[in-house]
Order: C-alpha cells, then structure tokens, then sequence
C-alpha cells in the first residue's frame, strides 16, 4: 500500500520569510499524482499545489512551489514570502487509483 | 458556482446511536468521497460513490455505509456509534473518479460519540 509520510510536526516561520515542509511517500507506481492541501482553521482542505509524476518539471502556483525527487520519492513544498494566512495545518497527498493518501499534517505558523 | 456544503456542523451522538452526514456535491461533479479525520490525523478514505454506486472502499467497518442519490449528493451513516468514530467528516466532489479530476472539498461534520 502507498503510504505519505510527513517527518515535521511542526514548523515555524517568520512572516515574509521561506519556508519548506517535507514529504516522502512510497509506491511502486511510475505515473502518479501528488498534492499539498492547506488545512486552515475552518477546516476546509483547499489545494494548494498538483504535480504529475510524468512531468520533470517542478510545479509553480504564485508563492508556492514545489521540489519533485522523482527517485527519493520526494515531495517538499516550500512557500516564499510568507503571509500570515498561510498559518495552517499542510498535507500531502498521493493519488492511489480513486482514492487520496494523506500524510500526517505540518502545523506552519507564521510569526509577524 | 455552488462549492461543496456538508450538513450538519457539529453533532454531538452517545455511544450506540445511529448517525447520518450529508454532503451536497458541487456543481456538475458526479463523484462523491468521504474522509475520516481524527484529531492531529491526516484524513483516511471511507469511500467513494460514482453514479450512484460505490466505488470503492477503504479499510472501514460495514457499519460506515453511504448513498448517492441522482442529483450526486451523498449521506454518509454509521451504525453503532462507537467512541473512536469522533472524528471531522470530510466530503470531496469531483469530475471523474479517476484521472486529473480534482477533489473539492467540503468545510466537515464535526462527530463527537460520548
């Protein structure tokens, strides 16, 4: 089974700065998918960030980028700038067939 | 464009009782999946029902059963309650069930089992 694991509990960052969450996951398929949703206090998981594994190039969404290792099977999402309003709980995901795996959560506060 | 509504907000079931979620899917996506979230946790997939079928199933109890019904909105209910069901609801609407469709979302049902 494709399992998302997320090492950071926790990070902070101090407004307008940079900041990079971690994510490995584990699979043996070649073509895939994988997200970052954003998680705020109200709860709704807003996507933030797509790739596809067959694309070599890094996917770009204003702020927010991400470093796709194919071959570590890595997945960071690093976030420039930072806005208070990007305080939130992030998680990456990985498409298995119809389903979302979901790692375990990065807590990102932002400090002004 | 209407987004995806979950209903009710907040409920609060004892141990035992029966409970039903609704999810209004958004506009046009016939594709419906439901997410258990327990707290501190990333969500875990209950199912998911495509046209009105299930389609799909992840490593959940018979209990959890769910219906779509021909607009593409979704219960989902659980029997039995248990405590380890308190948990955030998630719904999730989309084009397909497969390929590059999108999963949207909806704000959650808040279950608490005493």
């Amino acid at each position: 089974a494709q399992t998302v694991t997320q090492s950071q509990p926790e990070m902070s960052v101090q407004e307008a700065e940079t900041v990079t969450l971690s994510c490995t996951y584990d699979t043996s398929e070649s073509d895939y998918y994988l997200f970052w949703y954003k998680q705020p206090p109200s709860r709704q998981m807003i996507l933030v960030i797509r790739q596809e594994a067959y694309k070599q190039q890094n996917a770009t969404e204003n702020r927010f980028s991400v470093n796709f290792q194919k071959a570590a099977k890595s997945f960071s999402l690093k976030i420039s700038d930072s806005q208070l309003g990007d305080a939130a709980m992030y998680f990456c995901a990985y498409r298995d067939g119809n389903k979302l795996v979901f790692g375990a959560g990065t807590i990102l506060r932002v400090k002004s | 464009e209407t987004g995806v509504t979950q209903s009710p907000t907040h409920l609060i079931k004892t141990r035992g009782q029966q409970v039903t979620l609704r999810c209004s899917s958004q506009s046009g996506h016939n594709t419906v999946s439901w997410y258990q979230q327990a707290l501190g946790q990333g969500p875990q997939f209950i199912f998911q029902y495509y046209r009105e079928e299930e389609n799909g199933r992840g490593n959940f109890p018979p209990r959890f059963s769910g219906l779509q019904f021909p607009n593409y909105s979704s219960e989902l209910n659980v029997n039995a309650l248990e405590l380890d069901d308190s948990a955030l609801y998630l719904c999730a609407s989309s084009l397909s069930s497969l390929g590059v469709g999108e999963q949207y979302f909806g704000p959650g049902t808040r279950l608490t089992v005493l």
